[in-house]
């Protein structure tokens, strides 16, 4: 079974500019999480989403803004790139909603803002 | 407001010794915990949970311990191996936030020879 993959693995981008993640969770997962992971923070929820609707969201100003399509796959969009944005943003999915709460990660993407 | 914290950042350990992983979280709504373990360019890796009724769960050389009225678990893991050297994450979830995980900053483990 195939783990969960995200798009692009590395991404640079100058301030001001927007950028668009992609990640498509585990064949049959249909709770998709964003996480940014930063030096010292650990890892910070962004939002998740579930059957396309956003069931839980972050603390994170409204230019971080996501959504998940009718196959699970979601994407994550950051508008107004600032420099504080550079991070590793994780996506990881789950079988269901509840029970375990186990979460399987992807791989990540490499976000530097220059 | 850090509602997990891992306040070991480091910790180095002989192979085949016990390894032992701290985790504080303040918030009393916490009901799941688990633990994750990460290598360098790759997501983290779901390694052993535990529910907020049970005091301990073991699964192989992986063993997590919850002391609820002191808000603290730990893992253990015995005997160390090279293989297991990894930053290891304590995460919870707190009743009703479906599959929201709140994330301590992590423990950088070096088992070493």
């Amino acid at each position: 079974k195939a783990g969960v993959t995200q798009t692009p693995r590395y991404l640079i981008k100058t301030r001001g500019q927007q950028v668009t993640l992609s990640c498509s969770p585990i064949s049959g997962h249909r709770s998709v999480s964003w996480y940014q992971q930063t030096p010292g923070q650990g890892l910070q929820f962004l939002f998740e989403y579930f059957s396309e609707t956003q069931r839980n969201k972050g603390n994170f100003p409204g230019r971080f803004s996501g959504r998940q399509f009718s196959n699970s796959r979601s994407e994550m969009n950051v508008s107004t790139l600032e420099l504080g944005d550079s991070a590793l943003y994780l996506c990881a999915s789950s079988l269901l909603p509840t029970g375990s709460f186990e979460q399987f990660f992807g791989p990540g993407t490499r976000l530097t803002v220059l | 407001d850090q509602q997990v914290k891992q306040n070991s950042p480091s910790l180095s350990v002989q192979e085949g010794r016990i390894s032992i992983l701290n985790c504080d979280y303040t918030n009393s709504m916490f009901d799941y915990f688990l633990w994750y373990k990460k290598y360098p360019a790759e997501g983290p890796t779901f390694l052993i949970s535990i529910s907020s009724i049970k005091d301990k769960n073991e699964d192989g050389r992986f063993t997590v311990f919850l002391n609820k009225s002191a808000k603290h678990l730990s893992l253990h893991i015995v005997p160390s191996q090279p293989g297991d050297s990894a930053v290891y994450f304590c995460a919870a979830r707190a009743t009703g936030t479906a599959s929201k995980l709140t994330f301590g900053t992590g423990t950088r483990l070096q088992v070493t020879l």
